[in-house]
């Protein structure tokens, strides 16, 4: 069963760092793995999708990697500003069960101005 | 515009009497997900349509249902609820395959049950 791990589950930092998510899965078996934002009371805003035979994709200001043998993906976010301030989900696609989304617990940001 | 629709944004509803949570997508894609959310956790997959094939997960309680009668409607049917039932309730697209897509939420149904 896959099993996906997002540490640290809560991050505080002054504006204008940069700042490091991390997401760990447990079968190297994806389709793909996307990170996702959600803001208090809303739904899931997609952010970035890296497919499996990819090693990172970008978007403005965000970065995410997959190393896929390790099980792992970071998204690098730069020059944090307060309104990056949300809750950050990865989620992995697996292929065996009918295109499975499973999630982590997710990381809880907050961007002091 | 707005890809996938899910009505309505809060639902209030008694103990026991059923409910029914609606989602809709202009994106033609083949899978859609229902998920629930409860406070501070992570979305948990309830169930997932691929095309018209029904796959339900192990641990979803029969109190739980799902329709979808076409590529662009689904819906979630709570019988009984419980006061355990309280949650965001997320909709998802997708299209499956080998690769997938990107999925795509709605903005979810916030239900509260009294």
């Amino acid at each position: 069963k896959q099993e996906v791990t997002q540490i640290p589950a809560a991050l505080s930092v002054p504006e204008g760092e940069n700042l490091v998510l991390n997401c760990s899965f447990t079968d190297s078996a994806i389709y793909n793995l996307q990170w996702f934002r959600q803001d208090p009371g809303k739904g899931l805003t997609s952010l970035l999708l890296i497919q499996s035979s990819q090693r990172e994709q970008t978007s403005g200001r965000l970065n995410a990697s997959l190393d896929k043998s390790s099980g792992r993906s970071t998204l690098y976010i730069a020059a944090s500003q307060p309104g990056d301030s949300a809750t950050y989900l990865c989620a992995v696609r697996r292929g065996a069960a009918g295109n499975k989304l499973t999630f982590g617990g997710g990381t809880r940001v907050l961007v002091k101005p | 515009d707005a890809m996938v629709i899910q009505n309505p944004r809060y639902q209030v509803t008694q103990f026991g009497k059923p409910v029914t949570l609606s989602c809709s997508q202009t994106l033609n894609h083949n899978v859609m997900y229902w998920y629930q959310q409860k406070s501070s956790q992570a979305p948990k997959l309830l169930f997932h349509y691929y095309d018209k094939d029904f796959n339900n997960e192990a641990d979803t309680p029969d109190n739980f249902q799902s329709r979808r009668p076409n590529t662009s409607f689904c819906f979630l049917d709570i019988r009984s609820p419980g006061l355990g039932d309280a949650a965001m309730y997320l909709c998802a697209t997708s299209r499956g395959g080998t690769g997938g897509t990107e999925a795509f939420f709605g903005q979810g149904t916030r239900l509260t049950v009294v």
